[in-house]
């Protein structure tokens, strides 16, 4: 167990809606990280946060959006969903943004667009 | 963009062998990073290796980071059934990691 907590652990939405997946970072931790793990891109990181605000931005799509609330936990939304964004998405959280932390994984959010 | 590629993309291999897994890059990192992934979890850190040349050990587990850092290999000996996983390589910053393609390790008895 990582300490990370992810909710839900599996959606089923059909195109065109939006979900909304949520982290709670590990005890501590000011860094959340979205990561988004599908069979033909591999594992690629989103976004990050740090204290409540953005810090960092990676191949995360208009449609998505995320933020970090003053209690630290994060939600990462996903809207005008297309059948392409079927994928595990996972939140990773560290102590700080500095280089070198170790960032720790949650189990991941199923999401299944139908 | 920095990419990273590991081979190979899938392995199955007996208990007791020993192999070897590659991630390489055109690009320099700082550092790298080796991940194990199992099916319902996220990837779990397990070593990180920041000078090039570098070897570190972890019980069964070698890893090596390429002089001029922009490959490593991991090598486990004597692979057990409970080493089957997902293994990811990865480099870059905690703020925008990349990761490798992957290597999917099945260890069977």
């Amino acid at each position: 167990d990582s300490g990370v907590t992810q909710t839900p652990k599996h959606l089923i939405t059909a195109t065109g809606q939006r979900v909304t997946l949520r982290c709670s970072p590990r005890s501590g931790d000011l860094s959340v990280y979205w990561y988004q793990q599908s069979l033909d891109q591999g594992l690629q990181f989103l976004i990050q946060y740090y204290n409540g605000e953005e810090r960092a931005k990676g191949n995360i799509l208009e449609r998505f959006s995320a933020q970090q609330f003053p209690d630290l936990h994060s939600e990462l939304n996903l809207s005008s969903l297309e059948l392409g964004d079927s994928a595990l998405y996972f939140c990773a959280s560290s102590i700080s943004a500095v280089p070198g932390n170790t960032i720790y994984f949650g189990e991941g959010s199923w999401l299944t667009v139908v | 963009t920095q990419l990273l590629e590991q081979s190979p993309q899938f392995l199955s291999i007996q208990e007791g062998e020993n192999l070897t897994v590659y991630c390489n890059s055109s690009s320099v990192f700082s550092s790298l990073q080796w991940y194990r992934q199992e099916p319902g979890e996220g990837p779990v850190l397990l070593v990180t290796v920041v000078t090039g040349g570098e070897v570190k050990k972890l019980k069964r587990l070698t890893f090596q980071f390429g002089d001029a850092r922009k490959d490593s290999s991991l090598h486990i000996t004597a692979a057990q059934p409970g080493d089957t996983g997902l293994y990811l390589c990865a480099g870059g910053t905690a703020s925008k990691l990349t990761f490798g393609t992957g290597t999917r390790l099945q260890v069977t008895l």
